[in-house]
């Protein structure tokens, strides 16, 4: 089945303890992306990557890494949590190199630091 | 960055209802646009992309205006399973690899 899978789907921690969700798609899509999602915010864009090795800043990238090793895996990282950084989080994928179409979501990240 | 304007609703409306979202872009460069439907606490799915000519599926009549910088959602027979919170999405093309999100209009129907 053709999908996004995010792990962990729920998370509590404390402020400061370095935390990784890591995000996979099989569906060999060249685009990935993180979005953080916050009430009367909508969706905003933290992180994205139109291939392996190459990522850029979103615009709230602040407080987050990423990586793109390989194709497939696009893991968010949280340095020092903080919890501001309290939200929905989801990733996804798209299949051209510009995320000019369909993006694909995966079923998202909930995350509440203390 | 240029935004994508929705009003965030709700609405309410009852079974067999038609109802219209209209979604204001500020860009007038974009090239492609989306409707995507999320249902609580769920992640976002597409729903239709909207062409320069409309277009229709089923229940679903999407319609771009460039001149005005709007597109529009028209939902006809409104179904209990319809209730969900529609995401105008914009493309502002070439040069960019970011889409623009609006933040939402929340539809409920009613029985």
């Amino acid at each position: 089945e053709a999908q996004v899978t995010q792990n962990p789907r729920y998370l509590i921690t404390v402020t400061g303890k370095k935390l990784t969700v890591t995000c996979s798609q099989n569906m060999n899509h060249e685009y990935m992306s993180w979005y953080r999602q916050d009430p009367g915010l909508g969706l905003r864009q933290i992180y994205y990557s139109m291939n392996v090795e190459v990522t850029d800043k979103g615009d709230v990238p602040e407080g987050y890494k990423v990586s793109r090793k390989e194709k497939r895996n696009f893991p968010l990282i949280l340095e020092s949590p903080s919890p501001n950084q309290t939200s929905l989080y989801f990733c996804a994928s798209s299949f051209s190199t510009g995320g000019h179409d369909e993006q694909f979501f995966g079923p998202g990240t909930r995350l509440t630091v203390l | 960055r240029k935004e994508v304007e929705q009003d965030p609703g709700p609405f309410n409306v009852p079974e067999g209802a038609t109802v219209a979202f209209n979604c204001t872009y500020s860009n007038s460069a974009s090239q492609s646009f989306f409707w995507y439907r999320q249902d609580c606490r769920k992640e976002p799915k597409l729903l239709m992309s909207v062409y320069s000519s409309g277009n229709e599926d089923g229940r679903f009549t999407a319609q771009l205006n460039r001149a005005s910088q709007y597109i529009s959602l028209l939902i006809r027979d409104s179904k209990l399973s319809d209730s969900a919170t529609y995401l105008c999405v914009v493309d502002p093309g070439a040069g960019s690899y970011q889409l623009t999100f609006g933040k939402g209009t929340k539809l409920s129907v009613i029985p």
